[in-house]
């Protein structure tokens, strides 16, 4: 079956610090997702990547999709307080009708 | 955006009883929701899959006859948990997928079950 797994497991950074996590599937995905969730809070969407290679950008998050559509990152600059959560990747297999969440990437910014 | 609503937010039952969850899509229609179900500091793992008019699809490891998921209308499915154990205790989550929508799922607050 599907699997999608997510590095680091944890992260803790300084505020100001730069924040990456990565997504990995086992199989290749028609599209990915990548959510944030807050302590005690819901996933929430954050942006949907479609296309080979695609690159989307939301203030401080930069999302990318691999070549390939296996793999997918986060990267935050500058990390402040307001971006402590987990965030989640979830990837669609192709031809599939379900999404797969990743293991989450734990976020820790120190003030 | 589109919204999601989950009742109850928190419910504590007695072993043997049983629970109903509801999920709604509030300013859209989804023809497709899902069941997830997250343990503290883990991810979300699909329980099910509900389309509306027929039967849930269950991922595989989870007891249709204990989560019966019913999905009557377009913005309205339903988990109910038969017969609550303690090891039920968890963290359910629904998520609505809009009809003309690239397979974005929108997230309820989710249901806090404590079985005692």
């Amino acid at each position: 079956g599907q699997q999608v797994m997510q590095i680091p497991q944890y992260q803790h950074v300084q505020e100001g610090e730069d924040f990456t996590t990565y997504c990995n599937s086992s199989t290749t995905l028609s599209n990915i997702q990548w959510y944030k969730q807050r302590p005690g809070g819901h996933p929430v969407f954050l942006i949907q990547l479609v296309k080979s290679g695609e690159v989307k950008k939301q203030k401080r998050l930069t999302f990318q999709f691999g070549e390939a559509k296996k793999n997918s990152s986060l990267h935050i600059t500058a990390t402040q307080t307001t971006d402590v959560g987990t965030y989640f990747c979830a990837g669609m297999e192709t031809g599939a009708n379900n999404l797969f969440f990743g293991t989450g990437t734990r976020l820790t910014v120190i003030p | 955006g589109a919204v999601v609503s989950q009742h109850p937010s928190w419910v504590i039952c007695k072993s043997g009883t049983s629970v109903k969850i509801e999920c709604r899509s509030l300013d859209f229609q989804a023809t497709t929701m899902f069941w997830y179900r997250q343990f503290p500091k883990q991810s979300l793992m699909l329980m099910a899959t509900s389309n509306e008019g027929s039967k849930a699809t269950y991922e595989q490891g989870v007891e249709k006859d204990k989560f019966l998921i019913n999905h009557a209308s377009l913005t309205l499915s339903t988990l109910t948990v038969t017969s609550a154990h303690p090891e039920d205790s968890s963290f359910y989550i629904c998520s609505a997928r809009e009809i003309s929508g690239f397979f974005v799922q929108y997230f309820g607050p989710g249901t806090r079950l404590t079985v005692t």
